[in-house]
């Protein structure tokens, strides 16, 4: 059973349009979660975070929204740039795993200049 | 701080060989992670390490599987007699043990196993 899980493979945008990558997860102990970006033949790369005790964080472009009650969460990339192109990944861990993260299986976006 | 690194980045082995890889995280980072990822799939843990104590191990890491991390410091993953499911980019992470990003997980470039 895959407690993580983006259900879009892939997304394209408009350079300068908002992304919008999201993220469902099954488990209620699950209290911190993650978004990580991976360009090829790199490792992922830590972008946001955001703790169950907030519904929103925001960083430059990037913005996290949390929705405890649905189990969902999203990421919004506004406004896109080709850099920004690559596979992003969701992940979530709880209190007590030790930071052990689980993921899903990610999302290529890809922004068309 | 020259982030975390992995040997070799690709291997290419065949049915039965055992193989090993090498991990070295951050350098104050406690905590240390390996992670299997295949093709169109996310990042599935595999072991944890916290210093040089292996804490917990997933029902993935079959017995052919054996994590160390003698000194708390680098790491290595051997797999003995591999098989063509072991195929996969095997990552490595780091963290710290505490504070602001312990939740947030540096990984190294991966190495990339195919078994024939």
């Amino acid at each position: 059973d895959q407690q993580v899980k983006q259900n879009s493979p892939s997304l394209s945008v408009q350079e300068g349009r908002i992304s919008i990558l999201n993220c469902d997860y099954t488990n209620s102990m699950f209290d911190y979660f993650l978004w990580y970006k991976k360009y090829p033949a790199e490792g992922p790369t830590f972008l946001i975070s955001i703790s169950s005790i907030k519904d929103k964080n925001e960083d430059g472009r990037f913005t996290v929204f949390l929705n405890k009650s649905a189990k969902h969460l999203s990421l919004h990339i506004v406004p896109s740039q080709p850099g920004d192109s690559a596979v992003y990944f969701c992940a979530a861990s709880g209190t007590g795993n030790a930071g052990k993260s689980t993921f899903g299986d990610g999302t290529t976006l890809t922004v068309k200049p | 701080d020259t982030g975390v690194s992995q040997d070799p980045r690709h291997k290419i082995t065949k049915r039965g060989q055992n193989v090993t890889f090498r991990c070295d995280p951050i350098s104050e980072h406690n905590r240390l992670y390996w992670y299997r990822q295949t093709l169109g799939q996310g990042p599935e843990f595999l072991t944890y390490f916290q210093n040089e104590a292996q804490l917990e191990k997933s029902r993935l890491l079959s017995d052919r599987f054996s994590a160390e991390r003698p000194k708390g410091s680098f790491s290595t993953l051997e797999i003995q007699r591999t098989e063509q499911g072991d195929s996969a980019m095997y990552l490595c992470a780091s963290s710290p043990a505490s504070g602001r990003k312990y939740n947030e997980q540096f990984f190294g470039p991966g190495t990339r196993l195919t078994v024939l």
